[in-house]
């Protein structure tokens, strides 16, 4: 069975500062890894997707590797801004027809 | 990528009464799925709804508990029926995109009292 876990599970850090966040899991027999955001109370933004054949993608201040053979995952943000702030959610997906299976989160405070 | 809607955003419920939850897409999709996330707690997946066949429940969730419905494919339904308080979450709907990504919908906060 297919567990996602997160680390830190929460993190604060002044405006500014680069970060990462990290996700590891243990089948590493996946298809892709998708990474999401949530503000509070509020459904889930998608912000990146890196299929099991990518290294790394990149979308602004946004970049996401993905090391298969070893069960992990990062979300690097540059610069991070105030309205970064919200909780971040990676989940890995086995195959076309599959589920996904969420990380525990990682909510992010970034203050000013 | 999808554009998702859902109906209500929230709703305060009393125990043992039922709730109806819809989700909208804005194009055809094969897959939807409904979603729970109870309070501080990651997302766990109800149930899997393709149109023209029964959901597909995952383990710990019953279609009498969570019936769900599939009419078309830009359309379903989730209902929580009996609620008690431990149903207090956000349900989710989401999309697949072609095998490839998911997409979620704002969600519905449900407390029950």
């Amino acid at each position: 069975k297919q567990e996602v876990t997160q680390i830190p599970a929460a993190l604060s850090v002044p405006e500014g500062e680069n970060l990462v966040l990290n996700c590891s899991f243990t089948d590493s027999a996946i298809y892709n890894l998708q990474w999401f955001r949530q503000d509070p109370g509020k459904g889930l933004t998608s912000l990146l997707l890196i299929q099991s054949s990518q290294r790394e993608q990149t979308s602004g201040r946004l970049n996401a590797s993905l090391d298969k053979s070893s069960g992990r995952s990062t979300l690097y943000i540059a610069a991070s801004q105030p309205g970064d702030s919200a909780t971040y959610l990676c989940a890995v997906r086995a195959g076309t027809a599959s589920k996904l299976t969420f990380g525990t989160g990682t909510r992010l405070q970034v203050t000013l | 990528s999808a554009v998702i809607s859902q109906k209500p955003s929230r709703d305060i419920c009393q125990r043992g009464t039922s709730l109806t939850i819809q989700c909208q897409v804005d194009s055809q999709v094969t897959m939807m799925f409904w979603y729970r996330q109870q309070p501080g707690q990651s997302l766990t997946l109800i149930a899997t709804a393709n149109q023209g066949s029964e959901a597909t429940y995952e383990s710990g969730f019953v279609i009498d508990k969570f019936p769900i419905s599939r009419p078309n494919l830009t359309f379903s339904t989730l209902t929580v029926s009996n609620m008690s308080p431990e149903d207090s979450s956000i349900y989710l709907c989401s999309v697949d995109i072609g095998g490839y990504e998911q997409y979620f919908g704002p969600g519905t906060r449900l407390t029950v009292t």
